[in-house]
């Protein structure tokens, strides 16, 4: 049983760069969550998938910030035009559809993203 | 909105003493509670949740947590700490039918021998 993986786990750019991570969840898990986690805080929720429809954005998501998920499986997370306050370890979650309970979310280990 | 304060930033406990650590939560309904560790370059795992019934949840690890509405708290206990237990330990609030989590900021919880 393989969990969520993420990709790339490190990524080191440029201010002003596009970069791109991407996301695979546990299979079958039709729920994906994007979380931003900085230095001593702990993770803030920023987008939330169910299948391939995205149904909430934080407002921390700016303009900047998009994400997908083609066909409800893998997703991917962009940033353009990178500014060195996105630095952070980006987690990525996913969990079953229940009906009637809240879902567990389970974690991937995260995307750590430092802009110079 | 819902919230969650983790009053204690770091914590140091011998190894084989008992921990608690502290989790108020802010929210108008009953809340669904969870505590999850994280280990240097690893992700959140789960250690335990409470959604609804007993109020003493046991989770994974030894670890158990008291739900207690009245002080709006989630406190985590375990009875004897191990030295693997060195971690950031995070507690969150989630709501039904609002499927994110609210993360505290984190008590970080070191073991000397």
């Amino acid at each position: 049983d393989t969990g969520v993986s993420q990709n790339p786990r490190h990524k080191i750019t440029k201010r002003g760069q596009n970069v791109t991570f991407r996301c695979d969840p546990i299979s079958e898990h039709n729920r994906l969550y994007w979380y931003r986690q900085t230095l001593g805080q702990g993770p803030e929720f920023l987008t939330y998938f169910q299948n391939e429809a995205q149904l909430e954005k934080s407002r921390l998501l700016s303009d900047r910030f998009s994400a997908e998920r083609p066909k409800g499986s893998f997703s991917t997370l962009e940033i353009q035009r990178t500014e060195q306050g996105d630095s952070a370890m980006y987690l990525c979650a996913s969990s079953p559809r229940t009906s009637g309970v809240f879902s567990e979310q389970f974690f991937g280990p995260g995307t750590r993203l430092t802009v110079l | 909105a819902q919230s969650v304060t983790q009053p204690d930033i770091h914590i140091t406990v011998s190894e084989g003493a008992s921990l608690e650590l502290r989790c108020n939560y802010s929210y108008g309904a009953t809340p669904y509670l969870f505590w999850y560790v994280q280990s240097p370059g690893q992700g959140l795992q789960l250690l335990l949740k409470y959604f609804s019934g007993d109020t003493l949840v046991q989770g994974i690890k030894g670890f158990e947590a008291e739900f207690k509405r009245s002080q709006s708290s989630f406190n985590l206990r375990k009875p004897s700490v191990h030295w693997s237990d060195a971690a950031e330990y995070f507690c969150a609030v989630g709501r039904f039918g609002n499927e994110k989590l609210t993360f505290g900021t984190g008590t970080r919880l070191t073991i000397i021998p």
